[in-house]
C-alpha cells in the first residue's frame, strides 16, 4: 500500500541555519503531498502542498517541490528561526490504492537553537 | 473561527473504564476521521467517516468504535480502556475531495490509561 517515510530526527540547527528535511513516497496513480507542522502542545496546520509532478508548494519561507522521478517532497527553508521549532509530517493523499485519506510519515522533530 | 474542536483535552482513566472523545467541525465537511499520534509512529487512522451516516475502519480499530452523530459531530469511544490505547487523538475534517484540500485538525486529546 501506499507509504511516507521521513529522516529520522530530532535535527538541531542554530538559527539562520539551511533547513532540509527529506520525505520519500510509495504510491501508486498520481498522489498529492502534503507538510503539515505541529506546534507544541498543538494540533497539525498544513504547511504546504504540491497536486502535481514538478508543482513547488511554498508557505512562510518552506519550500517542496514534488519530483515524481524520484518519488520525493523534500522540505527547505533558507533560514530557520527559533520559531519554526515543531514537528514537520510528510503525507499524501490520493493514490490509486487510497481514496483520500491521508497516509502519514513518522514525523521529523526540528529544534532551533539560538 | 472555530474549526475542528475536541473535548476532552486531557483525560485519565483506569483500566477498563470506558469514555467517549466529542469531535465537532463548523466548516460543513462531509469527511471527518479520527487519528491516534505515538512517539515515532507518526499519525495512524483509526476510524473515518466519508459522509454523514457511514463509518469506515482505518489502520488501527481495534478497541474502538465511533458513531457520525450528523455532518458536524464524529465521536470516538473506547469501550474498556488499555495502557496501549495511552496516546494523543486528533481529529479532521475534510471536503470530500481531499486530494486537493487536505484536513483541518483539531487541537487534540491527550489520554493516560493506567
Amino acid at each position: 500500500g501506499d507509504s511516507v517515510t521521513q529522516m529520522e530526527g530530532p535535527v538541531t540547527l542554530s538559527e539562520e541555519a539551511f533547513l532540509t528535511i527529506n520525505c520519500t513516497y510509495t504510491a501508486t496513480g498520481y498522489p498529492s503531498l502534503f507538510w503539515y507542522v505541529q506546534y507544541p502542545g498543538e494540533g497539525l496546520q498544513l504547511l504546504l502542498k504540491a497536486t502535481k509532478a514538478d508543482d513547488k508548494g511554498s508557505n512562510k519561507g518552506f519550500e517542496a517541490t514534488y519530483r515524481k522521478e524520484t518519488t520525493s517532497f523534500h522540505l527547505e527553508k533558507g533560514s530557520v528561526q527559533v520559531s519554526d521549532s515543531a514537528v514537520y509530517f510528510c503525507a499524501l493523499s490520493g493514490g490509486s490504492g487510497n481514496t483520500g485519506k491521508l497516509i502519514f510519515g513518522q514525523g521529523t522533530t526540528l529544534q532551533v537553537k539560538p | 473561527n472555530a474549526g475542528v474542536t475536541q473535548t476532552p483535552k486531557f483525560q485519565v482513566l483506569k483500566t477498563g473504564q470506558s469514555m467517549t472523545l466529542q469531535c465537532a467541525q463548523d466548516m460543513n465537511h462531509n469527511s471527518m476521521y479520527w487519528y491516534r499520534q505515538d512517539p515515532g509512529m507518526g499519525l495512524r487512522l483509526i476510524y473515518y467517516s466519508a459522509s454523514e451516516g457511514t463509518t469506515d475502519k482505518g489502520e488501527v480499530p481495534n478497541g474502538y468504535n465511533v458513531s457520525r452523530l450528523n455532518k458536524r459531530e464524529f465521536s470516538l469511544r473506547l469501550e474498556s480502556a488499555a495502557p496501549s490505547q495511552t496516546s494523543v487523538y486528533f481529529c479532521a475534517s475534510s471536503e470530500a475531495r481531499s486530494v486537493y484540500y487536505g484536513y483541518t485538525f483539531g487541537s487534540g486529546t491527550r489520554l493516560t490509561v493506567v
